[in-house]
């Protein structure tokens, strides 16, 4: 049973250029979140998607901004980026239901220099 | 104030005592919790879910989660050194399913 899958595992970019993360989630699962983890705190919501859309937006600017396709994979994508985005990207999939459970993907580290 | 709260740690335990790590969070209206485990460099790792008042235990890993204090906590019997890691508290909120995390406990074991 595949888990969930990120790509890249790293990335170095420079201020003001643009970024896609890719993410597949954990086979069978139906949404897919985003987050980011500061170093030294815990992951933030960015968004989720759902049947193509965003679902569930949080505290991100607009330069965030995400797809979802119809097998369920996901990109994020990040303009204009700042020195303040490098961080560690993380990707959850879930399937939808009421309660439920987030798996993680291994993420991808992104340097903004 | 913090929607979920952890203290950071680092919490030292000897190889073999019981570990606590806890957590409290501020929606009266959150309903499932989450514990995470994240070793350094790593992606969190789902260890245990609770739903529900009262205890849940999984192997070495015991939730408790008391509504009315809005606490959640998480105990770790015979600890081994391969425990040692962040262990993040995760909090989710009515029929969105976004998580809301604290900054994580790092659990230390020592030999």
């Amino acid at each position: 049973d595949a888990g969930v899958t990120q790509s890249p595992t790293h990335l170095i970019k420079t201020r003001g250029q643009q970024v896609t993360l890719r993410c597949s989630p954990k086979s069978g699962h139906d949404t897919v979140s985003w987050y980011q983890q500061a170093l030294g705190q815990g992951p933030q919501f960015i968004f989720q998607y759902y049947e193509e859309e965003e679902r569930q937006r949080g505290n991100f600017p607009d330069r965030f901004s995400g797809h979802q396709f119809p097998n369920y994979s996901s990109e994020l994508n990040v303009n204009a980026l700042l020195l303040g985005d490098s961080a560690l990207y993380l990707c959850a999939s879930s399937l939808v239901s009421y309660q439920e459970t987030q798996y993680f993907g291994p993420g991808t580290r992104l340097l903004v220099l | 104030q913090k929607e979920v709260e952890q203290n950071s740690g680092p919490l030292s335990v000897p190889e073999g005592a019981i570990a606590s790590l806890n957590c409290t969070y501020s929606d009266r209206g959150s309903q499932s919790f989450f514990w995470y485990r994240q070793y350094s460099g790593k992606s969190p790792e789902l260890i245990m879910s609770i739903y529900s008042n009262g205890d849940k235990e999984d192997g070495r890993f015991t939730a408790q989660l008391n509504k009315a204090s809005q606490y959640v906590s998480l105990l770790i019997r015979d600890s081994q050194p391969s425990d040692s890691a962040t262990y993040l508290c995760a909090v989710q909120t009515g029929t969105a399913s976004k998580l809301t995390f604290g900054t994580g406990t790092r659990l230390q074991v020592t030999l």
